[in-house]
């Protein structure tokens, strides 16, 4: 099975623009957990999507949202870019509901706003 | 809410030595516990999990980790490093009833020196 792919994987933005990630889970997974990783804050939670839905959300401000298709991929959209926003996103996926399954992680996209 | 603390950001060990990564939680509610290594350039692993049962966990690639509730800890061990084991090192917590949601420790980055 091909793993969990993250598009684009380099991203160079300027201030206050508005930026799209996208997220492919491994075939067969549903639920779809969004990461943000700086040298700063570390691994923070985003959000997490199963079945189209958000069930969870991190502390983050409302600039970042994401959704979940039907075919469970999964976008994260981050508008009016700040300097902070700068990081290793990361996305994964994992087969069932429960937070006992494993989560498969993607390489990630690494966002510089400068 | 769950909070990890890593006791060490780096750990430097000689190849063939043994390894000790310290991890302690906290969260008033039962948690999944996990270990993740995250490689240069390269997206999250799952190394090994605990979800009930044996206390003593292991991986295939010779790590162990052992759950301790009265201290509330998860120590990651190997009792012989590679090179290859050089790599950053996370502990995770996930709240049984919160989906799947990660919360991380600050990271352990274990250099192994020849």
């Amino acid at each position: 099975k091909a793993g969990v792919t993250q598009t684009p994987r380099y991203l160079i933005k300027t201030r206050g623009q508005q930026v799209t990630l996208s997220c492919s889970p491994i075939s067969g997974h549903r639920s779809v957990s969004w990461y943000q990783q700086t040298p700063g804050q570390g691994l923070q939670f985003l959000f997490e999507y199963f079945s189209e839905t958000q069930r969870n959300k991190g502390n983050f401000p409302g600039r970042f949202s994401g959704r979940q298709f039907s075919n469970s991929r999964s976008e994260m959209n981050v508008s009016t870019l700040e300097l902070g926003d700068s990081a290793l996103y990361l996305c994964a996926s994992s087969s069932l509901a429960g937070n006992e399954e494993t989560q498969y992680f993607g390489p990630g996209t690494r966002l510089l706003v400068l | 809410a769950q909070s990890v603390t890593q006791l060490d950001s780096q750990v430097p060990v000689f190849e063939e030595a043994p390894v000790e990564l310290r991890c302690n939680y906290s969260s008033s509610v039962s948690v999944y516990l996990f270990w993740y290594v995250q490689y240069p350039n390269q997206g999250l692993q799952l190394l090994l999990k605990y979800l009930s049962g044996s206390t003593l966990v292991e991986s295939i690639n010779g790590f162990e980790a052992e759950f301790n509730k009265s201290q509330t800890s998860f120590h990651l061990r190997k009792p012989s490093v590679h090179i290859s084991d050089t790599a950053e090192y996370f502990c995770a917590v996930s709240a049984r009833t919160a989906g799947n949601k990660l919360t991380f420790g600050g990271g352990t980055r274990v250099l192994v020196k020849p």
